[in-house]
């Protein structure tokens, strides 16, 4: 089962950039790579995903290693509203998407 | 549109008493699903389903039944509750069938249901 390794927890001052590391280095060749996050309180929401490319869109930024053993979300700028948990995620068996415990990120005023 | 909705928001049940969690979506979505998130750790699937009237399990499926009688509504039943039971539950939908498809296919998360037993 293809499985993701981030760290617990990271800070970033508000208005600065943030680069959350994942480790996915089971990747098979065809699963995408989605990240969501989990604001308090609330459900899961989609951020972005890529296969082999980088990807931009109005959240984020996913940067994909060139072996896909691992990528990066960052967000350009963070602000308070940006402290979430942040998942990594691939796919695991035909329809599930293994969640793991994720990034807790911090932004400091 | 409303999205994913779930009732209750909160729930307290005693042990052995059966209840069900209710999920509607209005987006016209295919897949359904079911998770449960205990503190401080992530979601693990309970059980599925990629259209009306097919369901399948997921990785924590014991002590809970699923139907989809059809496109807008999944309910979840709790047979006989336990404490282990006790955590906070998301239904989500997504508009294809399998969650890994290449095109991506976000899913939408409803916004939980805590779930209490004593």
């Amino acid at each position: 089962d293809a499985k993701t390794t981030q760290p617990n927890s990271m800070e970033s001052n508000e208005e600065e950039p943030v680069h959350l590391p994942c480790n996915h280095s089971t990747i098979s060749g065809t699963d995408y790579i989605h990240w969501y996050r989990q604001l308090p309180s609330q459900g899961p929401e989609y951020v972005i995903h890529g296969l082999t490319s980088n990807v931009n869109n109005r959240m984020a930024s996913l940067a994909i290693a060139e072996d896909r053993k691992s990528s990066t979300l960052i967000l350009h700028r963070a602000t308070l509203r940006d402290a979430a948990v942040y998942y990594c995620i691939l796919p695991f068996g035909a329809n599930n998407l293994f969640f793991g415990t994720g990034t807790r990120l911090t932004v400091i005023p | 549109n409303a999205g994913v909705t779930q009732t209750p928001k909160f729930q307290v049940l005693k042990t052995g008493q059966s209840m069900t969690l209710q999920c509607a979506q209005d987006m016209n979505h295919e897949y359904m699903s079911w998770y449960r998130q205990d503190p401080g750790m992530g979601l693990r699937l309970i059980h599925y389903s990629v259209g009306a009237g097919i369901t399948d399990q997921g990785e924590v499926p014991n002590g809970y039944n699923v139907s989809r009688s059809t496109t807008e509504d999944f309910p979840l039943r709790l047979l006989s509750a336990a404490p282990s039971q006790t955590s906070v539950y998301f239904c989500a939908s997504s508009y294809g069938a399998r969650v890994g498809l290449p095109e991506g296919n976000e899913q939408f998360f409803g916004p939980g249901t805590r779930l209490t037993v004593l």
